[in-house]
């Protein structure tokens, strides 16, 4: 069956440090997947897209890799700050309309 | 900017009552989507609209049922409410004309309670 799973623990990190988190999926061939942050009670924001023909992207303290071979994506923020305590959704785009959301790892980053 | 609208923000509903949450998309926007999030979940993909027509579907009960009226905006109406219906539901937009398709903007939600 079709699965995306992300660090299902927390993750706690100290300020200046770099946040690394990990998507993984089986039995999609995504066009491209998204990374989104969400705050409690508040939509997901979209932070970046990068497709399958792509294996970096960056975008400030933002980095995403993609690795279909291994079927992994991996977020990086660095310089973290406790502003960036949130979680953190990835999402694949399955053909059509469609986007599976995982289930999101929450980071904290402490001062 | 203008942002996608939903409304009501907070709505209380007993058990085996109707409810219609309503989503503005961001103008000139052509497509939406609707999600369910439940506690501690990750969103839960209901069913799409592009230019008024159902683009897409997923795990949307029989009982929900949704459309996109000729102005954008979006219904998700929701009959024989059940308490596992409790949850936020959130609207997202985005535009195939701005090359951005794939970048989806989300509303702030709506919260709904199954007493």
């Amino acid at each position: 069956s079709q699965k995306i799973e992300q660090n299902s623990e927390a993750l706690n990190i100290q300020e200046g440090k770099t946040a690394t988190l990990t998507c993984n999926y089986t039995n999609y061939s995504p066009a491209y997947l998204q990374w989104y942050r969400q705050d409690p009670g508040r939509g997901p924001v979209f932070l970046l897209l990068i497709r399958e023909n792509e294996k970096e992207k960056r975008k400030e303290r933002l980095k995403v890799t993609f690795d279909t071979t291994l079927k992994q994506s991996l977020f990086h923020i660095t310089a973290s700050q406790p502003a960036d305590s949130a979680t953190y959704l990835c999402a694949l785009h399955t053909g059509g309309f469609k986007t599976i959301f995982g289930a999101g790892t929450r980071l904290f980053v402490k001062a | 900017a203008a942002g996608v609208i939903q409304s009501p923000r907070h709505l209380i509903k007993e058990k085996r009552e109707t409810a219609t949450l309503k989503c503005y998309p961001i103008p000139r926007h052509d497509t939406v989507y609707w999600y369910q999030q439940g506690p501690g979940q990750d969103p839960q993909f209901l069913i799409s609209f592009y230019e008024k027509m159902q683009s897409d579907k997923g795990s949307i009960p029989d009982r929900f049922s949704a459309q996109q009226f000729s102005d954008y905006h979006s219904e998700l109406n929701m009959s024989s409410l059940e308490l596992g219906d409790s949850a936020l539901y959130f609207c997202a937009s985005s535009s195939g004309t701005s090359g951005y398709r794939e970048t989806q903007y989300f509303g702030p939600g709506t919260r709904l309670l199954v007493l």
